[in-house]
């Protein structure tokens, strides 16, 4: 199965803050990622698709990038509703996998 | 609005079978995949497995040995059997819809409907 590793495990930020989590495939799944994010108590959301492609009604300060091995999720000017845990999620082939995920608390 | 409402036992004895099911609100049934996810306490998600409308099923590697995924199209339902639990199990399972969806002329996979997730104890 394709391992996906997140870093960093967690992250402490600031509202208005830019803040990059970053996704390493251990094989190349081309652009077969996207993210979601969850907040405590609640099911996952979907943020991103095909790497950078935004998902419906998920505000822009989201955006994704990378190919290959190495991707990154970028939230430009954090609010205080993006404080909650990201996954990435790689669909290149079975089994899907997630990332471990990063957590994004309130410095 | 499409929503998914999950339900099934929360309490499970050791070696007993999970067994979960999902419904499927105001969408279609055909033309998607049909997710388990799963959450340990304080962990992060595992996929278990998916099924489609024509009840073609894939599963986690992991977990294929005692999962089973099935699909009532009439009823616009899917569920989740996993046999012979263990404390491991425990966890949040979430049932999902996943699509394809085209971005020039590749085809790239998503989860965009999850249910509120069902809590599963396995305890003695």
């Amino acid at each position: 199965a394709i391992q996906l590793t997140q870093s960093p495990s967690s992250l402490s930020a600031s509202v208005g803050d830019r803040v990059t989590i970053t996704c390493r495939a251990s094989q190349d799944i081309r652009d077969d990622l996207g993210w979601y994010q969850q907040k405590p108590g609640e099911a996952p959301k979907l943020l991103i698709y095909a790497v950078s492609s935004l998902q419906s009604g998920v505000p822009s300060r989201f955006s994704g990038s990378g190919s290959g091995t190495d991707f990154s999720l970028t939230i430009s000017g954090l609010q205080p509703e993006d404080f909650a845990t990201y996954y990435c999620l790689q669909d290149y082939n079975y089994p899907r996998t997630f990332g471990q995920g990063t957590k994004v608390e309130i410095k | 609005q499409v929503q998914l409402q999950q339900w099934g036992a929360g309490l499970l004895k050791p070696s007993e079978t999970l067994s979960l099911t999902c419904a499927v609100y105001g969408g279609s049934f055909s033309g998607y995949y049909w997710n388990w996810i799963r959450q340990p306490p304080g962990k992060g998600l595992e996929w278990i497995g998916e099924i489609n409308h024509s009840g073609s099923t894939n599963y986690n590697p992991s977990l294929k040995s005692r999962v089973s995924i099935s699909v009532d199209t009439s009823k616009k339902q899917f569920s989740l059997k996993l046999n012979s639990v263990t404390a491991a199990d425990t966890g949040v399972y979430y049932c999902a819809r996943g699509g394809d969806i085209i971005v020039i002329s590749s085809a790239y996979y998503y989860m965009d409907v999850w249910g509120k997730g069902t809590t599963v104890t396995v305890s003695s």
